[in-house]
């Protein structure tokens, strides 16, 4: 069974503290590693997806990174604006369901 | 505007009471998908579907029913709800099934 495990549940910045939120999977045969944003009472935003080890996106103030083990959401010098709880979710190979960490909460102080 | 709409974005209702939350996509999605949202259990899928006419359980299917009967829409059916039913509820589609979802707003179900 896919499993998505999600550190820390929450992390707390101040406002350019760089840091790195983690994302640990085990799955048989990754079709794809997908990051979301979710601000409070709305869906989830997508960010990026990672398909393969090695490979790494950037995007603004964040950087996802895949390891054949997990993923990490770097974010560098954070605003608050960049507050919200990220998601990290697996698509594996034996079926089509996608399935999603618990989540962080990131909290960016001014 | 490229968007996933669902209908109602609230709802309370009491048990027992069949109900329905509507789910429709405007970008000629193939796949589509019904998620719960709990807080400490994180996001949970319930069903999705490859196509029209093609659907399959999700991790969390028992008490809830689907259709896809057109491409666009994909109807959420609880057919005798109960309190444990009482969820947030996201509607998501995408090109393909390894392809970026994009998500609802959500619907805020209570059942007393």
């Amino acid at each position: 069974e896919d499993q998505v495990t999600q550190s820390p549940e929450a992390l707390r910045l101040q406002e350019g503290e760089s840091s790195s939120l983690n994302c640990s999977y085990t799955v048989s045969g990754l079709r794809g590693l997908f990051w979301y944003r979710q601000d409070p009472g709305k869906g989830p935003e997508f960010l990026f997806t990672l398909y393969s080890a090695g490979e790494e996106k950037e995007k603004e103030r964040l950087k996802a990174t895949l390891t054949k083990k997990e993923s990490f959401l770097h974010i560098t010098a954070p605003k608050p604006e960049d507050s919200a709880t990220y998601l990290c979710a697996v698509l594996g190979g034996g079926s089509e369901k996608l399935v999603f960490g618990k989540g962080t909460k990131l909290t960016v102080n001014p | 505007e490229a968007q996933v709409t669902q209908n109602p974005r609230y709802l309370i209702t009491v048990t027992g009471k069949k109900l329905t939350v509507t789910c429709s996509q405007n970008m000629n999605h193939e796949y589509m998908s019904w998620y719960r949202q709990d807080p400490g259990l994180g996001l949970r899928q319930i069903y999705y579907s490859m196509n029209v006419e093609v659907t399959d359980k999700g991790d969390v299917p028992e008490g809830y029913k689907v259709s896809r009967k057109e491409k666009r829409n994909f109807p959420l059916i609880l057919e005798s709800p109960s309190p444990n039913q009482t969820s947030l509820y996201f509607c998501a589609s995408s090109l393909w099934g390894n392809q970026p979802q994009h998500f609802g707003d959500g619907t805020r179900l209570s059942i007393l």
